[in-house]
């Protein structure tokens, strides 16, 4: 079956713009996932949803970080007035209840390079 | 707050030797879980096993193997025979808390096996 998506897979914007990523999890899965990967190292906690609501939002950065999940699928990670601190990439998982220990299917990632 | 710890940043190996990649872990659960994931130069991370605090079994699969002791909280991870299909870097994972499934990731080991 169909693995976890992510689009783009690359976007390049500017300081101070506004940009939208999204991820399409596995289908049936309920708990989604995004994480943070800067280069060299392992990837960091953002948020993560059961169903429509964020179950945890603890790994956000700041403010200009916001997640939706409207209808328990589809997510889009939303990063407002971008800096450069803020390129690296961006993945996103989901697995199928969202239990301790159910395991975690990642997608490709969106590589965001702030210029 | 949990902790995962790969000291070895990269490993160089000529093809057909066994490698070990180590992992120390930190928590003050009870139950948790660890997890490897393989990241390719492709960049998608690729889930490989999950191990829950209350099994110590070792456990093998073709040529990987896995180490977990909870006396020295760790959990190791052996490749036999390596490949150059094994480049990548390979990331251990905790989950985070026990009512809660978001992971810490250590930083990773990148391994290079050399033809």
């Amino acid at each position: 079956g169909a693995g976890v998506s992510q689009t783009p897979s690359n976007k390049v914007t500017e300081k101070g713009k506004y940009v939208e990523l999204r991820c399409d999890p596995i289908s049936g899965h309920t708990a989604l996932y995004w994480y943070r990967q800067s280069l060299g190292q392992g990837p960091e906690f953002l948020i993560y949803f059961q169903g429509t609501g964020a179950a945890d939002d603890s790994g956000l950065p700041n403010d200009r970080f916001f997640a939706v999940r409207p209808e328990g699928s589809v997510s889009t990670l939303k990063i407002q007035r971008t800096e450069r601190g803020d390129s690296a990439v961006y993945l996103c998982a989901s697995s199928l209840t969202g239990l301790v220990g159910d395991t975690q299917y990642f997608g490709p990632g969106t590589r965001l390079t702030v210029l | 707050a949990q902790k995962v710890t790969q000291a070895q940043t990269e490993i160089s190996v000529v093809e057909k030797e066994d490698v070990t990649l180590d992992c120390v872990y930190e928590t003050r659960d009870t139950t948790y879980y660890l997890f490897w994931y393989k990241q390719p130069p492709s960049g998608e991370l690729v889930f490989l096993i999950r191990r829950n605090s209350f099994d110590e079994q070792n456990e093998i699969s073709g040529r990987y193997s896995w180490n977990f002791q909870k006396s020295t909280s760790s959990f190791n991870f052996t490749i036999t025979a390596s490949q150059v299909v094994d480049s990548a870097v390979y990331f251990c994972a905790l989950s985070k808390d026990s009512g809660n499934t978001p992971l810490v990731f250590g930083k990773g080991t990148r391994l290079s096996v050399i033809a």
